[in-house]
């Protein structure tokens, strides 16, 4: 199995763009969820998903939006990238939230200039 | 007061030491607690969940103390591989349906030194 798969790996973006940061899972986890990742801070919740048509928001979810079509599936948009939003950004899955650990992907470092 | 809380290290110890660092965490109807591993520019990845028991995974061994609101993690005979940054995180939620519920401490720094 490959976990959780996000692309891109790296990604430079001028102020004003927008681009998506896609995120898959082949490991049937209903509950989903992006964080950030800032240098001298904690992982940060953006946006979750508890299944397929379901997302709510995080603690810092201004500037994304997310969407949940499928199961496998739940990429990230940056609507209008500032660069407040240069961070890693790590999106993970779990089977059932708080009952066991979550598995994350390996990351997009993103660079607003 | 921050909800989890690390002292963020670094720690640096001798290779086959034994080394401990806590966690504290504010909410006292938090849930459940894992420590997680983050190597440098990697993604976290779960070391260990935490029971009120205490729990014990080869050389790593991890304490829950509800009255305290504290956690720990001690590491023996420590490798080289082990140099790392860990993670507490804390849980006050069972089940979806509301928010995530997990807390993430900045985490220590530890580098195990030859």
């Amino acid at each position: 199995n490959a976990g959780v798969t996000q692309t891109p790996k790296f990604q430079v973006l001028k102020t004003g763009q927008s681009m998506t940061l896609q995120c898959a899972q082949d490991m049937n986890h209903e509950y989903m969820s992006w964080y950030r990742q800032d240098p001298g801070m904690g992982l940060r919740l953006i946006h979750y998903s508890v299944g397929a048509g379901i997302t709510d928001q995080g603690e810092v979810p201004n500037g994304y939006n997310v969407s949940r079509s499928t199961t496998e599936d739940f990429p990230l948009r940056l609507l209008s990238a500032a660069p407040s939003q240069t961070s890693v950004y790590f999106c993970a899955s779990v089977r059932v939230p708080g009952s066991y650990g979550y598995t994350f992907g390996s990351g997009t470092r993103l660079t607003v200039v | 007061r921050k909800e989890v809380e690390q002292d963020p290290g670094p720690f640096n110890v001798p290779e086959g030491a034994t080394v401990a660092f806590n966690c504290t965490y504010s909410n006292s109807a938090s849930q459940s607690f894992f420590w997680y591993r983050q190597d440098c520019r990697k993604e976290p990845k779960l070391l260990m969940s935490v029971y009120s028991s205490g729990n014990e995974d080869g050389r790593f061994t991890a304490q829950l103390n509800r009255a305290s609101q504290y956690i720990s993690l001690l590491i023996r005979d420590s490798k080289l591989s082990d140099s790392a940054t860990y993670l507490c995180v804390v849980n006050n939620k069972y089940s979806g349906g509301g928010a995530d519920g997990l807390t993430f401490g900045k985490g220590t720094h530890l580098i195990i030194q030859p």
